[in-house]
C-alpha cells in the first residue's frame, strides 16, 4: 500500500530564504505526483503536476522534481515570501485515473 | 481551466439530520469523482470513488450506508452524510477526472466544512 511521507512537518523562515520541502513515498510504480497549497481552512490549489515520466517542472518561484527510483520529491521555494505561508502538500497517483494519496503535508511560515 | 465547485461552502447541522453535499465539473465532464475528508491538522484521505452511472467503490473503514454517493451525471456527484454525528464534523472535498484530455489531472472543488453539533 503506498504511503506517502512529508519532511519536515512545520518549518520556519525569515523571508527571502530560498527552501526545500521533501517528500517520500513507498511505491515507486506511480503515474504522476502532485504539488498542492492549502491555505487554513480552504481548498487545495495545484501547484505543479509532474508525469512519471518527467524529472521536474517548474512554476515562477517553484521547482518541483522527481526520482522515481528513490522514491522522493522536492519542492524547492525560491525567495520565500511572507504569502507563502501555507501548508504544503505532496499526492502520487498509482495509475491513471485512480485517486491521489496525500502526505500529511508541510506547514510552512515565513516571516517578514 | 478546469473548476470544480462544491455546495454547501459550509453546513452546520443538528446530530441526527442528514447533509447533501454537491460536487460539479462546471467546465467538462467526468467520468470519475472522487471523495476525499480531512480532519484537523490532518491531510486528505480518500472516502471513495465515484463513478458515473455505477455504484460508488468505497475505501476500507468507510460505511457506505452512512455516506452515501450518487453520480447521476457527467457533471454531479452528490455525498449524503445520513444521520450525522459530532464525530463525522470535517472538511469534505471532492475531485473531477476529466472525460477527455489527459487521464492524468484531478482537479478539486473548494471543499465543504461541516460541523454536526
Amino acid at each position: 500500500k503506498q504511503e506517502v511521507t512529508q519532511i519536515p512537518a512545520a518549518l520556519s523562515v525569515p523571508e527571502g530564504e530560498n527552501l526545500v520541502l521533501n517528500c517520500s513515498f513507498t511505491d515507486s510504480a506511480i503515474y504522476n505526483l502532485q504539488w498542492f497549497r492549502q491555505d487554513p481552512g480552504k481548498g487545495l490549489t495545484s501547484l505543479l503536476l509532474i508525469q512519471s515520466s518527467q524529472r521536474e517542472q517548474t512554476s515562477g518561484r517553484l521547482n518541483a522534481s522527481l526520482d522515481k527510483s528513490s522514491g522522493r520529491s522536492t519542492l524547492y521555494i525560491a525567495a520565500s515570501q511572507p504569502g507563502d505561508s501555507a501548508t504544503y502538500l505532496c499526492a502520487v497517483g498509482g495509475q491513471a485515473g485512480t485517486a491521489l494519496i496525500f502526505g500529511k503535508g508541510t506547514t510552512l511560515s515565513v516571516s517578514s | 481551466g478546469a473548476v470544480v465547485s462544491q455546495h454547501p461552502s459550509w453546513v452546520i447541522c443538528k446530530s441526527g439530520t442528514s447533509v447533501k453535499i454537491e460536487c460539479r465539473s462546471l467546465d467538462f465532464q467526468a467520468t470519475t469523482m472522487f471523495w476525499y475528508r480531512q480532519f484537523p491538522k490532518q491531510s486528505l484521505m480518500l472516502m471513495a470513488t465515484s463513478n458515473e452511472g455505477s455504484k460508488a467503490t468505497y475505501e476500507q473503514g468507510v460505511e457506505k450506508d452512512k455516506f452515501l454517493i450518487n453520480h447521476a451525471s457527467l457533471t454531479l456527484s452528490t455525498l449524503t452524510v445520513t444521520s450525522a454525528h459530532p464525530e463525522d464534523s470535517s472538511f469534505y472535498i471532492c475531485s473531477a477526472r476529466p472525460l477527455t484530455g489527459s487521464y492524468n489531472e484531478q482537479f478539486f472543488g473548494p471543499g465543504t466544512r461541516l460541523t454536526v453539533l
